[in-house]
């Protein structure tokens, strides 16, 4: 099956600093989603991106729809120590389709 | 908010058993998944079930078989239990036509 490349594989920042990842596929998607995974627990939906160009925040989270349909990325502003986890993306060709799921990026914040 | 319930967080099984994890939705979703997830390759379908009694294999079927005879239930099934086995299985459902799938908490599954 095929896979995101998502990047960064791991990230550790400061608290208070501003975060950036990103997915890439070698298809074009309809839909790109973007999860967050809390240790010990399943993963948590943060943003729906549903249109090209789309740019959708959630708090202090901003997601984008990237124009080729091909990519998508995510940003969190401010960092805090709860935004500690692991994120993902995933995307699919329609809405029937399955969901492709990226590697995930792990997320440290230390104080 | 959609709730969806897997019946065991931290399971030990024995190589050669036979092994059920369980999966209740509580929204009425005609669609429900099964995954693995493992270090450094995200998560992984393994079968997913588009309506009762209906089953669609994934990515990576072997080893598994699914059942679905309610509309809230989805059961994966390993139907003999190797150590290659051990991982975090994730379930989720979603509506029929709506993208966004909503997880449970996972079970991490042992083989010894």
């Amino acid at each position: 099956g095929q896979q995101l490349n998502q990047s960064p594989q791991s990230m550790f920042i400061q608290e208070g600093e501003d975060v950036s990842m990103n997915c890439t596929s070698s298809s074009i998607f309809n839909t790109w989603l973007w999860y967050k995974q809390d240790p010990g627990e399943g993963p948590v939906l943060l943003i729906a991106l549903y249109k090209a160009g789309e740019l959708t925040s959630n708090g202090r989270l901003t997601a984008q729809f990237g124009i080729t349909r091909k990519d998508s990325f995510l940003n969190i502003s401010a960092s805090i120590p709860s935004d500690v986890g692991i994120y993902f993306c995933a995307g699919n060709t329609g809405t029937a389709s399955k969901l492709t799921f990226g590697t995930g990026t792990r997320l440290q914040v230390t104080l | 908010d959609v709730k969806v319930t897997q019946s065991s967080r931290y399971l030990v099984k024995r190589t050669g058993e036979k092994v059920f994890l369980e999966c209740v939705q509580d929204m009425d979703h005609e669609n429900m998944f099964w995954y693995r997830q493992d270090p450094g390759l995200g998560l992984r379908l393994i079968y997913f079930s588009y309506d009762v009694k209906m089953k669609e294999k994934g990515d990576i079927p072997e080893g598994y078989s699914v059942s679905r005879e309610k509309k809230e239930r989805f059961s994966l099934i390993l139907e003999s239990a190797s150590t290659n086995q051990t991982s975090m299985y994730l379930c989720a459902s979603r509506q029929q036509g709506e993208q966004p799938q909503h997880f449970g908490d996972g079970t991490r599954l042992s083989i010894l």
